[in-house]
């Protein structure tokens, strides 16, 4: 079984651009969360999508928003980037009680 | 508000031996989720071990286990005869529910010697 597939691995942007993040979850998998990791402020809860509606959602202003599409898969979007945005960013899926499995993160760097 | 707290920022323990990483909580709800996770230099978040707060019993998964002091807010990860590959990042985490955001400590990082 395919694990949590994040896309891509490594992003360059700049100040004020705009990036999407995708994440495909593993199949059957209908809950996709989103986290972000920094040094500073370590792991942070963005939101999480359970069939295609957002059900929780972190503090993040709204220049983070994401999205799920009816086959689960999620993107999550970043506007108007600065560079205290640049994290790793992890995706998790879930379908049962045992908790999440994540992807390997895509690293986004604002410069 | 729940939080999450690790108080040991790194740790080492020799190759073969055992070592604990401590971790506490704050919450004022009585059904909740503890997990440990581990994150490797590949950076892939892989779950340890997980407790659910309505059960007394410690939770083990193999050379790992838990000491789960649910009066004392406490949730300790114990790995026994420690291999190379057990050296990464370890985050303790809290879920309302199985199913809700988890939150996160600072982690500790653990340092495995030949």
């Amino acid at each position: 079984k395919a694990g949590v597939t994040q896309t891509p691995r490594y992003l360059i942007k700049t100040r004020g651009q705009q990036v999407t993040l995708s994440c495909s979850p593993i199949s059957g998998h209908r809950s996709v969360s989103w986290y972000q990791q920094t040094p500073g402020q370590g792991l942070q809860f963005l939101f999480e999508y359970f069939s295609e509606t957002q059900r929780n959602k972190g503090n993040f202003p709204g220049r983070f928003s994401g999205r799920q599409f009816s086959n689960s898969r999620s993107e999550m979007n970043v506007s108007t980037l600065e560079l205290g945005d640049s994290a790793l960013y992890l995706c998790a899926s879930s379908q049962s009680d045992y908790g999440y499995t994540f992807g390997s993160g895509t690293r986004l760097t604002v410069v | 508000a729940q939080t999450v707290t690790q108080s040991q920022p790194e740790m080492s323990v020799q190759e073969a031996e055992t070592v604990t990483l401590s971790c506490t909580y704050d919450t004022s709800e009585s059904d909740y989720y503890l997990f440990w996770y581990k994150q490797p230099p590949s950076r892939q978040m892989i779950l340890v071990i997980r407790q659910e707060a309505y059960k007394q019993q410690n939770a083990t998964e193999n050379r790992f286990s838990v000491n789960f002091q649910k009066a004392a807010k406490s949730f300790s990860l114990k790995i026994s005869d420690s291999q190379l590959g057990d050296a990464a990042m370890y985050f303790c985490a809290y879920s309302l529910g199985s199913q809700g955001n988890l939150i996160f400590g600072k982690g500790t990082k653990l340092s495995v010697k030949p």
